[in-house]
């Protein structure tokens, strides 16, 4: 049973490039977390989803960010023109549903440079 | 504004000793997790804590969630070099559908 899967796990963008970063939850999860992670700190919260449906983006910067959980696929965090300020490592999560004491499995994130 | 605050965020003591990591906010959490993350992987969950009062134990880190669930520490008792990493609390707070993180203790043990 495979856990969570995030690709690529390190992406490297020139600055006003596009990222786009892709979570695989776990089998019979259907709902996903997106977090950042800045150097020594804690993660942030950026969105909810799920299938099809955006549940709570109150995380996410009003430009250039975007994320999508298809019916199909897996679910894409976008980055468009990437500055350095972006670069952090992005996890996500899924849970089998939402609601009171929901247990998240993280996977491994991706590393995104934007040089 | 930090939802959730850790203390220490940083500790650093000899193997053999105790140390409790300390989890607190404002807020009150329908349940609240510890993680623990290695470094270049994702973070990995260690308990849930659900119920006011409620003590968890694994093996030598024993976990305990206030009364008013609001609170949260975790103890650590004869600490091992392989203890080592990143210690996250996350709760899931009431009316929220998410995880609020945390800043995270980063522990290190000494041989």
């Amino acid at each position: 049973n495979a856990g969570v899967m995030q690709n690529p796990r390190h992406l490297v963008r020139r600055r006003g490039q596009e990222a786009r970063l892709r979570c695989s939850p776990m089998k019979g999860h259907s709902h996903v977390y997106w977090y950042r992670q800045l150097p020594e700190e804690g993660l942030k919260f950026m969105v909810y989803l799920q299938k099809e449906n955006i549940i709570d983006e109150s995380g996410m910067p009003k430009e250039r960010f975007s994320a999508e959980f298809p019916k199909e696929g897996p679910s894409i965090l976008r980055i468009q023109q990437v500055v350095r300020g972006d670069s952090a490592a992005y996890f996500c999560a899924s849970s089998p549903w939402r609601g009171l004491n929901t247990e998240a499995f993280f996977g491994q994130g991706t590393r995104l440079t934007v040089v | 504004t930090q939802l959730l605050e850790q203390s220490p965020q940083f500790l650093s003591i000899q193997e053999g000793e105790n140390l409790t990591v300390y989890c607190n906010s404002s807020s009150v959490f329908s349940s609240l997790q510890w993680y623990r993350q290695e470094p270049g992987e994702g973070p990995v969950l260690l308990v849930t804590v659900v119920t006011g009062g409620e003590v968890k134990k694994l093996k030598r880190l024993t976990f305990q969630f206030g009364d008013a669930r609001k609170d949260s520490s975790l103890h650590i008792t004869a600490a091992q070099p392989g203890d080592t990493g990143l210690y996250l609390c996350a709760g899931d707070i009431q009316g929220a559908q998410k995880l609020v993180f945390g800043q995270g203790t980063r522990l290190t043990i000494n041989p």
